[in-house]
């Protein structure tokens, strides 16, 4: 398995305060990438990355953003989490971000916004 | 853009038969096909992908999926079901432009009867 890990696994918060999702990695890969699933609607790409402080955002990126000081490490922040923003997050990792790589995910973190 | 159909949320085989999981696609260009596994609680797992040559891909644990440019589809198959084959499968298309982006299917539910 790739060394993949993300913290926390569960969380639960409040509407209105700050969230930040760590993702971390052993296995030294360029791209990392924050996704979130929802039922019905597969996983979405929030925002990645395709180097150290080199991010973008995905298709889903209104209401968070992303930092990247070290290869290893990937994080997500929510400024102020809404109910809607509900949901399992998935960190995956990629060794050149061509389109025929396979991504990594790492276990995700079931975050609840109340 | 690109997109992904999968045809049903929820299938369900009896142990020993045969897996059909439908996926249709949408792309300009040829595209790159993937088959990622989720099992309960944890991250999803690459099954197979689709890049050039054959159009019959093997992938792990008995599953196989045939490209078919004619009926844009990757529709993927076992032979016959396991107990442990229980699972969430997801179909996901890379996107043409930038590092690579994975559009995702809804997600297919396979439940195995005994």
């Amino acid at each position: 398995d790739a060394g993949i890990t993300q913290s926390p696994r569960h969380k639960v918060t409040e509407t209105g305060t700050p969230v930040t999702l760590r993702c971390h990695q052993t296995e030294n890969h360029r791209y990392m990438y924050w996704y979130r699933q929802d039922p019905g609607h597969g996983l979405r790409l929030i925002h990645y990355s395709y180097g150290v402080k080199d991010t973008d955002k995905g298709e889903v990126s209104d209401g968070y953003s992303v930092s990247r000081s070290k290869t290893e490490d990937f994080l997500l922040t929510l400024e102020s989490a809404t109910s809607s923003q509900t949901s399992v997050y998935f960190c995956a990792i990629s060794e050149a971000g061509g389109r025929t790589d396979t991504q990594y995910f790492g276990p995700g973190t079931r975050l609840t916004v109340l | 853009a690109q997109s992904v159909t999968q045809l049903g949320s929820h299938v369900s085989v009896s142990e020993g038969a045969l897996v059909l999981l439908r996926c249709n696609y949408s792309s300009s260009v040829p595209p790159y096909l993937f088959w990622y596994v989720q099992y309960p609680n944890q991250g999803l797992q690459l099954l197979l992908k689709y890049t050039t040559g054959a159009t019959l891909v093997k992938g792990i644990n008995g599953f196989e999926a045939e490209f078919k440019k004619s009926e844009t589809s990757f529709h993927l198959t076992k032979p016959s079901a396991h107990m442990s084959d229980a699972a969430e499968y997801f179909c996901a298309v890379s996107r043409i432009q930038g590092a690579q982006k994975l559009v995702f299917g809804q997600g297919t539910r396979l439940t195995i009867n005994p």
